[in-house]
């Protein structure tokens, strides 16, 4: 079968450094995904990963290791507006994207 | 269009209705996907299309469920005889390509169905 595990909340203050971590549990393995979604409003794309290692962008950055089975969202100089759900989503053999349960991150000021 | 759009937006229904909910996917993408998301949980896979075809319909939950897609564009979600454990968010996806994760999915806006 295939299962994703992330934490269910995460509360940091503004300006701070945050790491989500995912770890999976999948048939077949193409890439790890990570979207954003605000309250009342839909999942954004945030990041893709299909190799292992570090890929940055912004603020951003999201991490994979392959043979870990293990993956992390980074995100740094924390912004009110930053809070919101993040999903880490694989992709497995059948092509289709199975979602984790979300991580609700909560910046304080 | 620009994006994905949805419709309605908000469907409040009894229960044992039908109701059917309609996604129109951005113009071009071959791939298609519709999830569930229930409050406050993670998004649910329910059926993906690839063309007018479905590979995977292994995520509806129950025969009472049913998807089409026309033409290579608009979808419709069909739910028979709905029940209130069927009151949830229906997100709809389209991709350029086959495989989901490889390239971005770009959400709609959403029906929000009550079953009273």
């Amino acid at each position: 079968g295939q299962s994703l595990e992330q934490p269910s909340e995460v509360t940091a203050v503004e300006g701070a450094i945050v790491q989500i971590n995912c770890t999976y549990q999948t048939s077949g393995f193409y890439g790890l995904s990570w979207y954003q979604q605000h309250d009342g409003g839909a999942p954004t794309f945030l990041s893709y990963n299909a190799l292992d290692g570090l890929e940055e962008t912004g603020r951003f950055s999201s991490f994979l290791s392959r043979s870990d089975s293990y993956g992390y969202l980074l995100l740094q100089e924390l912004q009110m507006k930053d809070s919101a759900s993040y999903f880490c989503a694989v992709t497995g053999n059948t092509g289709k994207l199975i979602f984790g349960q979300g991580t609700t991150l909560q910046v304080k000021p | 269009g620009a994006g994905v759009s949805q419709s309605p937006s908000n469907k409040v229904t009894e229960k044992g209705k039908d109701v059917e909910l309609r996604c129109d996917p951005i113009s071009g993408h071959t791939a298609l996907y519709w999830y569930r998301q229930s409050l406050g949980q993670g998004l649910e896979f329910l059926i993906y299309f690839q063309g007018n075809s479905a590979p995977d319909k292994s995520g509806l939950p129950s025969d009472r469920f049913s998807a089409e897609r026309t033409g290579g564009s608009v979808s419709t979600l069909t739910i028979q005889r709905t029940q209130q454990e069927d009151s949830a968010v229906y997100l709809c996806a389209s991709t350029q390509s086959r495989q989901g994760g490889t390239d971005t999915q770009y959400f709609g806006p959403g029906t929000r169905l009550t079953v009273l």
